[in-house]
């Protein structure tokens, strides 16, 4: 089965930066997501990594170690609309997604 | 392009009704997903639909079910309604044909079981 596991909450002033950590074993891998999902919205995607290394999109950047079974997310320049549940997710040898339990990034004035 | 719509938004059902819920993916895609999600577990992979056939299955009993229409419109079954299955229900669509990292979400059905 798959196992993903990121910390629960992490809490940062505005204009920090802020990475969060997953951890996974799975059957099969196929690529580390990361979504975005603010309290009582729906989760919107943020990035993939299919390969090791670091991807970058703005102020967001994600990075891939295949080898250690590890990515993470990289928040900069936080802004107070950050405040939300971050999820990694992996895509298995069935091609589906299978999610961690998400961290709250709650970002203070 | 539209997004992804999910009907109702919110339902309030009894012990041992059964409910259905309804997907509507962004136009184009032919692959739905669905999703449990509560404050103690988490996204819970429910089943992909992929051009009307179930691709993949998660670990629920079998009161949930699912189906997908040849217009990639896809609905949900939950019978016998548990107290546990309160939860928010999350569709989602993508347009690989074989699986997406990327995928598009509904705004969810807010499920209340009393």
């Amino acid at each position: 089965g798959q196992s993903l596991e990121q910390p629960s909450e992490v809490t940062a002033v505005e204009g920090a930066i802020v990475q969060i950590n997953c951890t996974y074993q799975t059957s099969g891998f196929y690529g580390l997501s990361w979504y975005q999902q603010h309290d009582g919205g729906a989760p919107t995607f943020l990035s993939y990594n299919a390969l090791d290394g670091l991807e970058e999109t703005g102020r967001f950047s994600s990075f891939l170690s295949r080898s250690d079974s590890y990515g993470y997310l990289l928040l900069q320049e936080l802004q107070m609309k950050d405040s939300a549940s971050y999820f990694c997710a992996v895509r298995d040898n069935d091609y589906k997604l299978s999610f961690g339990a998400g961290t709250t990034v709650t970002v203070r004035a | 392009k539209a997004g992804v719509t999910q009907t109702p938004r919110y339902l309030i059902k009894t012990r041992g009704q059964q409910v259905t819920l309804s997907c509507s993916p962004i136009s184009g895609h032919r692959s739905v997903s669905w999703y449990q999600q509560t404050p103690g577990q988490g996204l819970q992979f429910l089943f992909e639909y992929f051009s009307e056939t179930q691709r993949n299955k998660g670990n629920f009993p079998g009161r949930f079910s699912g189906r997908q229409f040849s217009n990639s419109r896809s609905e949900m079954n939950v019978s016998t309604l548990e107290l546990g299955d309160s939860a928010l229900y999350l569709c989602a669509s993508s347009s690989a044909e074989k699986g997406s990292y990327e995928q598009y979400f509904g705004p969810g059905t807010r499920l209340t079981v009393t």
